[in-house]
């Protein structure tokens, strides 16, 4: 069982350029979330959907673009890199909101330069 | 707005001895609260849950206690090992969707 799968491990973007960070989850869950975590601040909530087709902003969207077509994947997009986007990136999915534990992917080490 | 707080400081214990991890809230009453574990490089995995009608949980070593008066949640580990070194993060869920995660306290255990 694979549970949340996060790609690439490591990316590294210059000023301005796109990417797609991948998660992928084989656990039937409806719930997926995106956070960030930076030294000193924690983890972030960035997007979440409660399930396919449905989206919603967290704390830190800006600059951040998600959508839900399966309810296996969740990609996050970054359309156009900032420094302020160096970070480490995890992926997050559960079946029932509070009641059930986040089954985290272990995450995107991200620098842009 | 909602705010957790933990100890920023790292807590260094000797092996054997009861580690006890405090998390704060503020500005909310959440109806469950959870703990998480991170080891360096990795995702956080899920400890415990305790629910607002909760005083305590145990699992094993673990055990979790919720004041919702004093907006706080204790963590205990008893009898630590060095493996027990990690970080602790508590989270709790504001609205139906959006868990909130404090900052975390990282721990280690001296052999």
């Amino acid at each position: 069982n694979a549970g949340v799968t996060q790609t690439p491990k490591f990316q590294v973007l210059k000023t301005g350029q796109s990417m797609t960070l991948q998660c992928a989850q084989d656990m039937n869950h409806e719930y997926m979330s995106w956070y960030r975590q930076d030294p000193g601040m924690g983890l972030r909530l960035i997007h979440y959907s409660v399930g396919a087709g449905i989206t919603d902003q967290g704390e830190v969207p800006n600059g951040y673009n998600v959508s839900r077509s399966t309810t296996e994947d969740f990609p996050l997009r970054l359309l156009s890199a900032a420094p302020s986007q160096t970070s480490v990136y995890f992926c997050a999915s559960t079946g029932q909101e509070g009641r059930s534990p986040l089954h985290f992917g272990n995450g995107t080490r991200l620098t842009v330069t | 707005s909602q705010k957790i707080e933990q100890n920023s400081e790292a807590l260094n214990i000797q092996e054997g001895k009861t580690a006890t991890l405090t998390c704060n809230y503020t500005n909310y009453s959440p109806a469950y609260l959870q703990w998480y574990r991170q080891d360096p490089g990795r995702g956080p995995v899920f400890l415990l849950l305790i629910r607002e009608n909760e005083k305590e949980k145990r699992k094993e070593r673990l055990k979790v206690t919720f004041d919702t008066t004093l907006k706080q949640s204790l963590f205990h580990i008893t009898a630590s090992q060095p493996a027990d070194s990690a970080t602790y993060l508590c989270a709790l869920l504001r609205g139906t969707y959006k868990y909130i995660f404090g900052t975390g306290t990282r721990l280690k255990v001296l052999a």
